[in-house]
């Protein structure tokens, strides 16, 4: 079966600009959450959607946000970029939050100039 | 930070051995999860073991979880050249969320 996909796999932005990323869960996975690794801060917990619902948030400011669609694909979106947002930003998919691990995508690594 | 933390953070040895990794958490959980990460790409799930169990085996790999110390520990033995990468272990927490050690960079020597 196909895993998560993330699209972009790179992007170069300018600080000031606005980025979306786009993330294909695991058919048959409602569980999407993002991710962001840095080499300073290394992988942080952004949110988890389920069902086109928010339930958990990371502490990073109201510039990150996210959305889930009623297919699962679930995109995130930074606002106002600034040098520090550059990072691999990491997609997960579960079937099961409890009793099962994330299946991870390949990331979009984001460059902010 | 509430990333829990991993050591050694680097960790090399030849074919053949066996590479232990540690991690503490900090939090009460649902499960802790190891994870490999090949060259800044996406993340490998390897292993789950869940808060009630003490010790869980699939293949090379070896896990144990102690609650009491908040602490766990993963085991791969006959190392081969192919398991350099960097390994993750991952506090699944209430609230559906993973906290990410730090990480062990193992490198296997051939």
């Amino acid at each position: 079966k196909a895993g998560v996909t993330q699209t972009p796999r790179y992007l170069i932005k300018t600080r000031g600009q606005q980025v979306t990323l786009s993330c294909s869960p695991i058919s048959g996975h409602r569980s999407v959450s993002w991710y962001q690794q840095t080499p300073g801060q290394g992988l942080q917990f952004l949110f988890e959607y389920f069902s086109e619902t928010q339930r958990n948030k990371g502490n990073f400011p109201g510039r990150f946000s996210g959305r889930q669609f009623s297919n699962s694909r679930s995109e995130m979106n930074v606002s106002t970029l600034e040098l520090g947002d550059s990072a691999l930003y990491l997609c997960a998919s579960s079937l099961n939050t409890v009793q099962g691990g994330y299946t991870f995508g390949s990331g979009t690594r984001l460059t902010v100039v | 930070s509430q990333q829990g933390e991993e050591d050694p953070q680097a960790l090399s040895i030849q074919e053949g051995e066996n590479a232990t990794m540690n991690c503490s958490y900090k939090t009460s959980i649902n499960n802790l999860q190891w994870y490999r990460q090949n060259s800044g790409r996406g993340l490998v799930h390897l292993i789950l073991i869940r808060s009630n169990e003490r010790e869980k085996h699939s293949g090379r790999l070896r896990v144990t979880l102690d609650t009491s110390k908040k602490s766990s520990s993963l085991l791969i033995t006959a190392s081969r050249a192919a398991d350099t990468a960097s390994y993750f272990c991952a506090s699944g927490e209430y609230g559906n969320k993973l906290v990410f050690g730090a990480g062990t960079i193992l490198r296997v020597k051939s």
